[in-house]
């Protein structure tokens, strides 16, 4: 595809369930972001790679959560033990470069019941 | 302080209103700008960026102030495909966009 893609479009969770949320940035892009946007807000930033490097991951918001993106292309972000908080949508935004503009998928709903 | 602050909004317009939309960044050595567009249950989406010298897209008007950290987004003669919220975003010296909150506007008919 030509954009970014994120997979599931929605998710249910029970609380105390783990979830894994996929994305798939667009082909040869080098920077990866992913944001969390809460009902009613702005996005706010998680975590950044480039490349296969985490270089930044100081928007986590506590050690239940996790990304990675092993080979430089697909991203996975990991949510253990989610909470009701964790409620959010989850986007993932690409860029070719480092300082470029940056495409977002459709992002994730997580729901925490 | 958030980094990022916006009009809170809603704004509601009829069709063919003026409407101005300002944002305010705290760190000075914020080093470029844009406004995103968020249609409702979408992903945000680059609307323009935002240059020193102001710059225009057809009925879009954007300005930059440095010495005030202050952005300005201005839409002539608004249309009902206008409604969404509006988001100002900021990159600092490094890769990071920080947004604000967002303005809703609804534009009617």
């Amino acid at each position: 595809g030509a954009g970014v893609s994120q997979s599931p479009r929605y998710k249910v969770a029970k609380r105390g369930q783990d979830v894994a949320l996929r994305c798939d940035p667009i082909s040869g892009h080098v920077s990866l972001f992913w944001y969390q946007q809460a009902l009613g807000q702005g996005p706010e930033f998680l975590t950044y790679f480039q490349n296969e490097a985490q270089l930044d991951k100081s928007g986590l918001p506590s050690d239940r959560f996790f990304a990675e993106r092993p080979e430089g292309s697909v991203s996975t972000l990991k949510i253990q033990r989610t909470q009701q908080e964790d409620s959010a949508v989850y986007l993932c935004a690409s860029s070719p470069g480092v300082n470029t503009e940056a495409f977002f998928g459709q992002g994730t709903r997580l729901t925490v019941v | 302080r958030k980094e990022v602050e916006q009009d809170p909004g809603p704004f509601n317009v009829p069709e063919g209103a003026t409407v101005a939309f300002n944002c305010t960044y705290s760190n000075s050595a914020s080093q470029s700008f844009f406004w995103y567009r968020q249609d409702c249950r979408k992903e945000p989406k680059l609307l323009m960026s935002v240059y020193s010298s102001g710059n225009e897209d057809g009925r879009f008007t954007a300005q930059l102030n440095r010495a005030s950290q202050y952005i300005s987004l201005l839409i002539r003669d608004s249309k009902l495909s206008d409604s969404a919220t509006y988001l100002c975003v900021v990159r600092g010296s490094n890769y990071k966009l920080t947004f604000g909150k967002g303005t809703l506007l609804t534009v009617n008919p």
